[in-house]
């Protein structure tokens, strides 16, 4: 099974700054890399895909990059909405795992 | 939009088989490319890939988990099903359909609200 590893596990910012989680795969997963976000309660909602593909509907502060086994997912300025854990899952080979998640606290 | 809802029991004794529905709308599984499929989050939050089956029939199962899995699909209902056999309090978890759209980007891009099952005599 190809092991997916986030960092930070958790990380406290302020509304405004610049965010940048990282997920490494334990082999090379090409672009077989998304995003999910998940708040309290609720079920995960897909934001990028492809590594870099942002999906319908998710705004432009968010970004993908990345290939191989290192990504990142980043948030340029921060919203009060994006207080939430984030999930990478590589889609290369079976099964389809995730990472342990980042959880984005206020500062 | 795409829609898909969970139902099933809430609790399951050990050893027993859980059955769980999705049954969704917006989507269809004749149509070419697309996967209905199940994943679920343990009670410290990490999420787990279970399986996903796809229009033509093709089926992927979580090889840790194959031999207690079955997913099946009833196309002209909407509908998905998954059984896990020998349920064990570490089976204890929300559950979510998940919908797969077609094309060369694998991906979850609709999921259900989730179904918390647990696990005790």
């Amino acid at each position: 099974d190809i092991q997916m590893t986030q960092s930070p596990s958790s990380l406290s910012a302020s509304v405004g700054d610049r965010v940048t989680i990282t997920c490494r795969a334990s082999q090379s997963i090409r672009t077989y890399l998304n995003w999910y976000q998940q708040k309290p309660g609720k079920a995960p909602e897909l934001l990028i895909y492809a590594a870099a593909i942002l999906q319908g509907g998710v705004p432009s502060r968010f970004s993908g990059g990345g290939s191989g086994t290192d990504f990142t997912l980043t948030i340029s300025s921060l919203q009060p909405e994006d207080f939430a854990t984030y999930y990478c899952q590589q889609t290369y080979s079976i099964p389809e795992d995730f990472g342990g998640g980042t959880r984005v606290e206020v500062k | 939009q795409i829609t898909l809802k969970e139902s099933g029991p809430t609790l399951v004794k050990p050893t027993q088989t859980l059955t769980l529905t999705c049954t969704f709308s917006g989507s269809s599984l004749s149509t070419g490319g697309v996967g209905v499929g199940w994943v679920r989050q343990t009670p410290g939050k990490a999420l787990e890939w279970l399986a996903v089956i796809y229009w033509d029939g093709n089926k992927r199962y979580r090889p840790s988990l194959k031999s207690r899995l079955s997913i099946t699909k009833d196309t002209s209902k909407n509908q998905v099903v998954l059984t896990l056999a020998n349920m064990d309090p570490v089976d204890t978890a929300t559950y979510y359909c998940v919908h797969r759209p077609g094309g060369s980007s694998p991906r979850f891009d609709f999921w259900g609200q989730g179904t918390l099952v647990t696990v005790s005599s």
